[in-house]
């Protein structure tokens, strides 16, 4: 089974800031990865998916970068409405098709 | 417009059974492979299940297998969770979700539809 780690746990950033979140899996996954954001009380949301491509109607700040084992989700300069957790998932070897534990990126 | 309409949660005594549904509408359910996963409260999200489009193949995170059951019904575009033998750690919200653009794979994030999740609670 692949497990995915991801650091920070959490994230302090300031609005206009520049974040970037991490995403290691426990064996290589090529580019099978994708990244989600969750706010309170909503599902999550796609974001980026095999590892690099911006999912419909995301905006240019999100971009994602990475192959094999590492991974990278970074924000340009966070907007109000970035505050929220993040997860990544992949769907190399399933099942299960894992979640990381997520990041939270919150406010400074 | 897509909608993935759960329903079927509530509270539930350890040992005891639940079955969760998902209505879908506005996608070609019957062509796409369909996922559960779920989120105890203040924790992460879990992966817990896929079924194959036209349901003859299923998948299960460990903690579920004999445990949970996932089934559809593609005359009516519904697909279910049978929960039985339910835990103390069985309690989250659960969700539908479909990331299959009908391609045959279970999951490759062409399209991105999950429901608004439905509250499981089990407790004596």
């Amino acid at each position: 089974e692949i497990v995915l780690t991801q650091s920070p746990a959490t994230l302090s950033l300031s609005p206009g800031e520049r974040a970037t979140l991490s995403c290691r899996a426990s064996q290589s996954i090529s580019s099978y990865l994708a990244w989600y954001q969750q706010k309170p009380g909503q599902a999550p949301r796609l974001l980026i998916y095999d590892a690099s491509n911006r999912a419909t109607g995301i905006p240019a700040r999100f971009s994602g970068s990475g192959s094999g084992t590492d991974f990278t989700l970074t924000i340009s300069s966070l907007e109000p409405e970035d505050y929220a957790v993040y997860y990544c998932q992949q769907r190399s070897s399933w099942p299960p098709f894992n979640f990381g534990p997520g990041t939270t990126v919150d406010i400074k | 417009q897509v909608q993935l309409e759960e329903s079927g949660g509530g509270v539930v005594q350890p040992g005891g059974s639940l079955r969760l549904s998902c209505a879908a509408s506005g996608f070609t359910f019957s062509t796409r492979a369909m996922h559960w996963v779920r989120q105890a409260p203040g924790k992460g999200l879990e992966w817990v299940a896929v079924i194959s489009y036209d349901g003859s193949n299923t998948y299960y995170t460990d903690s579920v297998k004999g445990r949970l059951t996932i089934s559809r019904d593609n005359s009516k575009n519904t697909l279910y969770l049978q929960m039985n033998s339910l835990r103390g750690d069985d309690t989250a919200v659960y969700y539908c979700y479909c990331g299959s653009t009908g391609s045959g794979y279970y999951l490759e994030w062409g399209v991105d539809y999950w429901g608004q999740g439905t509250l499981v609670t089990v407790s004596s």
